[in-house]
């Protein structure tokens, strides 16, 4: 079957703009992860969510950062007013619910790069 | 609280060398583990998962980890490397309700002919 799929692969945009981008989670799979990967902080936890339950905002850097997951499915995280720091590859990555056993599966990345 | 420590950014071996990459958590509560692989412009790839059943855990492309309590470790080996194992390598924990994964800082591996 079909992995994670992530949209855009790559986002070349402008300091200050907002930007958004996609997750398409394993059919089936009730939990659904966004992380960032930077050379300077290297693979970071942003946030996280279980089917119907309040997600896990823990790891968002900042109030720029949003996301939201529609229909227990599909999953947009949005970076408001963009920054050069923002510059990464966020990682999204599904899973079913196993109380932290169950393997996550990740996608193949949005390289997100602020000039 | 937990967190991952990966000995060594860069690790270089020969082909049909041992591979040895070394991962040491830190864990309050009984600590979920895995290796992930990622290769260049791609996401990560699950390699092997320890949960609390047998400790010497079997993963994929002939790679095998020990989970030792004594040690906190968690360590990575491979009996002989191959040309297609050259990739980053992730150390990563979790516990029960705690679903999000802490890295490592990674481990780059190199093989050489």
């Amino acid at each position: 079957g079909a992995g994670v799929s992530q949209s855009p692969s790559n986002k070349v945009t402008e300091k200050g703009k907002d930007v958004e981008l996609r997750c398409d989670p394993i059919s089936g799979h009730t939990a659904l992860y966004w992380y960032r990967q930077s050379l300077g902080q290297g693979l970071e936890f942003l946030i996280y969510f279980q089917g119907n339950s309040a997600p896990d905002k823990s790891g968002l850097p900042s109030d720029r950062f949003s996301a939201e997951r529609t229909g227990g499915s599909v999953s947009t995280l949005t970076i408001q007013r963009t920054q050069q720091e923002d510059s990464a590859v966020y990682l999204c990555a599904s899973s079913f619910f196993g109380g932290g056993t169950q393997p996550q599966h990740f996608g193949d990345g949005t390289r997100l790069s602020i000039l | 609280a937990q967190s991952v420590t990966q000995l060594g950014s860069h690790v270089s071996v020969s082909e049909g060398a041992l591979v040895l990459l070394r991962c040491n958590y830190s864990s309050s509560v009984p600590p979920y583990l895995f290796w992930y692989v990622q290769y260049p412009n791609q996401g990560l790839q699950l390699l092997l998962k320890y949960t609390s059943a047998a400790t010497l855990v079997k993963g994929i492309n002939g790679f095998e980890a020990e989970f030792k309590k004594s040690e906190t470790s968690f360590h990575l080996t491979k009996p002989s490397a191959h040309m297609s194992d050259a990739a980053e390598y992730f150390c990563a924990v979790s516990n029960f309700g705690n679903e999000k994964l802490t890295f490592g800082t990674g481990t780059r591996l190199t093989i050489i002919p």
